[in-house]
């Protein structure tokens, strides 16, 4: 059983385009996050959902908007997609609340690729 | 957040212990030190963490020095599956911090 899915693996669109990447977590966590990976490996946290509450909204442009329509279930939707935009994202689950104390599982990220 | 700083890349043999150093000269009363891998091509993934005394779990030891300003990831017995970036991170105890905020980490090769 796969604990953090994302769909799709990869995604190759062209710019312009909106696109939408799922993450869906079967561990019963009520914490979501999206984490981006760009071409020099960093990885930066992007958006926090609890509950279904957006709680962490890092730097990130309005063209990138998180939807959780359930707790299980954390989608990133993408307008006017631009080169920048390739990366590797991420999704994650954890624990909610406790701060530090609750590790984060992650997915097996989605490849973008903006050309 | 603290800062941790941690060797770029580090090489071991197999079968041999593996000692990741991690330095986190301002962190505080409150911060949780965790520790996350990234095999390649996946995801990070949780490896251990602790507060003030050493943890043990199956994947591996972390030893905290006792004034807390650094720490040391122990794999016991590397193998090739270990070889990864292994990243150092501060968590603090408070209600709402849950990003985690990763740096380069250190590349880890393991030689068969």
């Amino acid at each position: 059983d796969t604990a953090v899915s994302q769909t799709p693996k990869y995604l190759v669109t062209q710019m312009g385009n909106d696109k939408s990447i799922k993450c869906e977590q079967n561990l019963g966590h009520d914490t979501m996050y999206w984490y981006k990976q760009d071409s020099k490996k960093f990885l930066k946290i992007m958006f926090s959902y609890n509950n279904k509450e957006l709680i962490i909204n890092e730097t990130v442009p309005n063209r990138f908007s998180p939807k959780s329509p359930d707790k299980a279930h954390l989608n990133l939707h993408i307008n006017s997609l631009e080169l920048g935009d390739s990366a590797v994202y991420f999704c994650a689950s954890s624990q909610g609340g406790g701060g530090g104390i609750y590790e984060q599982y992650f997915g097996p990220g989605t490849r973008l690729t903006v050309t | 957040d603290a800062k941790t700083t941690q060797p770029n890349s580090m090489e071991s043999n197999e079968e041999e212990p593996v000692h990741l150093p991690c330095n986190h000269s301002t962190i505080s009363g409150t911060d949780y030190i965790h520790w996350y891998r990234q095999l390649p091509s996946q995801g990070p993934e949780y490896v251990i963490h602790g507060l003030t005394s050493n943890v043990n779990n199956r994947m591996a030891s972390l030893a905290i020095a006792e004034d807390r300003k650094s720490s040391t990831l122990i794999l016991h017995r590397a193998t090739l599956r270990d070889a990864a970036v292994y990243y150092c991170i501060l968590r603090p105890h408070r209600q709402g911090a849950q990003k985690l905020v990763f740096g380069q980490g250190t590349r880890l090769t393991i030689n068969p």
